[in-house]
């Protein structure tokens, strides 16, 4: 069965640097999200991305962060100059469907620690 | 923008008990309600969904209902057993994207 993936699985990244976030959606998907998760709390989204462009954000997703899709496989998650409390669970997803209406494919996560 | 509350936190049964975990949404144009379970350090995995047009669904063991009007839904477990034990998070979505529930630490004792 064809599965969301992510690199790296863990970044330790000092604050103030800038760290990009891979993931590789389903092949056929044409939806793709980025959600957060500070240890021990609930899923955040952040993110969402349809036709080469952001369909829709959460406050979260300052000037900070951005998405790109680069070519027709990889889609990543930039955050320009980290803090501390950017240290949390990054799990990209994917739906084959309309926005958020759908299911949608978790991939396995990068932990991101800000030291 | 949707809220959704779920309850409780944590959740301890006996193994072949039932185990039921509750959310309430507050957008009422929310149509479409899936259930993740998530085990330490994995990602979330779909267990069961529903959609506005359904009360209630069932697969083998889980079970979700759906009260519109209310605006709550529910999901039922039963015969538990201990790989049952995870968090597992409710959430909700409408035209925008999925908002989760807080969570419910799910522990089946042997």
């Amino acid at each position: 069965e064809p599965e969301v993936t992510q690199t790296p699985s863990h970044q330790v990244t000092q604050m103030g640097q800038e760290v990009i976030l891979r993931c590789v959606p389903i092949s056929n998907h044409l939806y793709f999200y980025w959600y957060r998760q500070i240890l021990g709390q609930k899923v955040e989204f952040l993110v969402s991305f349809y036709n080469n462009e952001i369909s829709e954000k959460s406050e979260i997703f300052d000037d900070q962060f951005s998405v790109e899709r680069p070519d027709g496989s990889n889609f990543t998650l930039k955050i320009r100059s980290t803090k501390l409390e950017d240290s949390a669970m990054y799990f990209c997803a994917s739906s084959d469907e309309g926005q958020g209406s759908y299911e949608q494919y978790f991939g396995p996560g990068t932990r991101l620690t800000v030291t | 923008g949707e809220n959704v509350e779920q309850h409780p936190s944590t959740l301890s049964v006996q193994e072949g008990d039932s185990a039921v975990i509750k959310c309430t949404y507050s957008d009422s144009a929310s149509n479409y309600f899936p259930w993740y379970k998530q085990e330490l350090g994995k990602r979330p995995q779909l267990i069961i969904d529903i959609r506005s047009n359904v009360g209630e669904k069932k697969d083998q063991r889980i079970a979700v209902t759906l009260n519109k009007t209310a605006k709550h839904f529910s999901l039922h477990i039963t015969e538990t057993q201990p790989e049952d034990s995870a968090v597992y998070f409710c959430a909700a979505s409408g035209y925008s994207t999925l908002t989760f529930g807080k969570g419910t630490m799910l522990l089946v004792s042997p």
